[in-house]
């Protein structure tokens, strides 16, 4: 069964620094998103992708964020100045161009900051 | 705005029906009912979905009312492995984002 693989599962870094996240979504899916999840909380949507540009994004997605396809296939996440609120899980799916297809998630990348 | 609303937990014992119940009272006409659900701290994992008419597939059961107004996801017979947190969504058919809320913890027991 095709699924959304992302890397790392666990990055521990310093406040300040930046992180990429990075996703594998499904290889014909046409819709790419990052979601968050600070540890007890909801799981929060933060950005929506779609033909090479953000189609839709969260308050939470600030000039601090930015997402990229670079080459087709992956599909990042990057924190340029990570702050201790950034701590979370963080989330990428994916979506055909069904209406009502569903978004397959993936595992999911523990960002740890110090 | 939370657009649904889910009992906090339930337990339910393992090999009987888990029956969990969903209030979405201000649906409107082009959105859908979702069920996700979330095993510990794993990504997500979709359930099943229905616009009026009930629906099942292998892993659960739909069951909407007429009015729309609210909706039940039948796990037909609960494993330990079912445990988790079941989200269930409303989205319209042009929103292509899903919001989660709080959900139901359901603890499956032997």
């Amino acid at each position: 069964e095709p699924e959304v693989t992302q890397t790392p599962s666990h990055q521990v870094t310093q406040m300040g620094q930046e992180v990429i996240l990075r996703c594998v979504p499904i290889s014909n899916h046409l819709y790419f998103y990052w979601y968050r999840q600070i540890l007890g909380q909801k799981v929060e949507f933060l950005v929506s992708f779609y033909n090479n540009e953000i189609s839709e994004k969260s308050e939470i997605f600030d000039d601090q964020f930015s997402v990229e396809r670079p080459d087709g296939s992956n599909f990042t996440l990057k924190i340029r100045s990570t702050k201790l609120e950034d701590s979370a899980m963080y989330f990428c799916a994916s979506k055909s161009g069904s209406d009502t297809g569903e978004l397959f998630f993936g595992e999911g990348s523990r960002l740890t900051v110090l | 705005d939370a657009k649904t609303t889910q009992p906090p937990s339930m337990d339910c014992a393992e090999g009987r029906a888990a029956n969990l119940p969903c209030n979405h009272s201000t649906i409107s006409g082009n959105e859908y009912v979702y069920w996700y659900r979330q095993i510990h701290s794993q990504g997500p994992q979709y359930i099943i979905h229905g616009l009026k008419n009930n629906e099942t597939n292998e892993m659960a059961s739909l069951i909407i009312t007429e009015d729309r107004k609210s909706s039940t996801l039948i796990l037909p017979h609960a494993t330990l492995r079912d445990t988790a947190v079941y989200y269930c969504i409303v989205r319209s058919f042009n929103d292509y984002k899903l919001s989660f809320g709080a959900g139901t913890t359901v603890t499956v027991r032997a």
